[in-house]
């Protein structure tokens, strides 16, 4: 089975400032990760993912992360803030193997509070 | 398209009451399922379809009942409210119920208490 840990329940940062948000996983197999983001009163839309090759993965807003299998982490990361990426972020872990049962677990998300 | 729609937007309902949570979808996604999202808690898979006529239990199912007569819809039944059923919840979709690459596709949400 697959868990997630998202540590900080509450990231604030300054606009323009730099962050990162931290995300580990343990699993017995090999997996895909996952970011996703929810804006104040909508539904999840995907940020970026992992799957295999490179471990450096860019996704859309200019965020990126990186898979560190030894440490077990994909940190979501962005250079600069901006006031709009104020949000919850949700790291999410999935098996690599087939089947429907293999299912997409989230961690207790992240709440970026960008001020300015 | 209109990618995968939920309604009511808000619902109250009285301990004890009924309803049915509607989902629906027009990218002709095989893979279906609903989740509950609770503060501090994430999001907790409810149920999830593989396909029409297909439905099986996720993380937390009591309470819940699901149906997927057609590949377009997938409601989610409440048959006795509780106020621990006080939650936002969400449906999504995907391609392919096998296939671990798929990018879950997320409604906007149904925000429900239970007085």
């Amino acid at each position: 089975a697959q868990s997630v840990t998202q540590l900080d329940s509450q990231v604030p940062v300054f606009e323009e400032a730099p962050v990162e948000l931290r995300c580990n996983y343990s699993s017995s197999v090999s997996v895909y990760l996952f970011w996703y983001v929810q804006y104040p009163n909508q539904g999840l839309q995907l940020l970026l993912k992992y799957l295999s090759g490179s471990t450096l993965v860019k996704g859309i807003n200019g965020f990126e992360a990186e898979f560190n299998k030894s440490q077990t982490s994909f940190h979501l990361r962005k250079p600069s803030v901006h006031i709009s990426d104020t949000a919850e972020y949700f790291c999410a872990v999935r098996g690599s193997y087939g089947g429907a049962t293999n299912k997409l677990i989230f961690g207790t998300g992240t709440l970026l509070a960008v001020q300015p | 398209n209109a990618g995968v729609t939920q309604t009511p937007k808000f619902q109250v309902l009285k301990t004890g009451q009924s309803m049915t949570l509607q989902c629906a979808q027009d990218m002709n996604h095989e893979y279906m399922s609903w989740y509950r999202q609770d503060p501090g808690m994430g999001l907790r898979l409810i149920h999830y379809s593989v396909g029409a006529g297909i439905t099986d239990q996720g993380e937390v199912p009591n309470g819940y009942n699901v149906s997927r007569s057609t590949t377009e819809d997938f409601p989610l039944r409440l048959l006795s409210a509780a106020p621990s059923q006080t939650s936002v919840y969400f449906c999504a979709s995907s391609y392919s119920p096998g296939a671990t690459t798929d990018t879950q596709y997320f409604g906007p949400g149904t925000r429900l208490t239970v007085l």
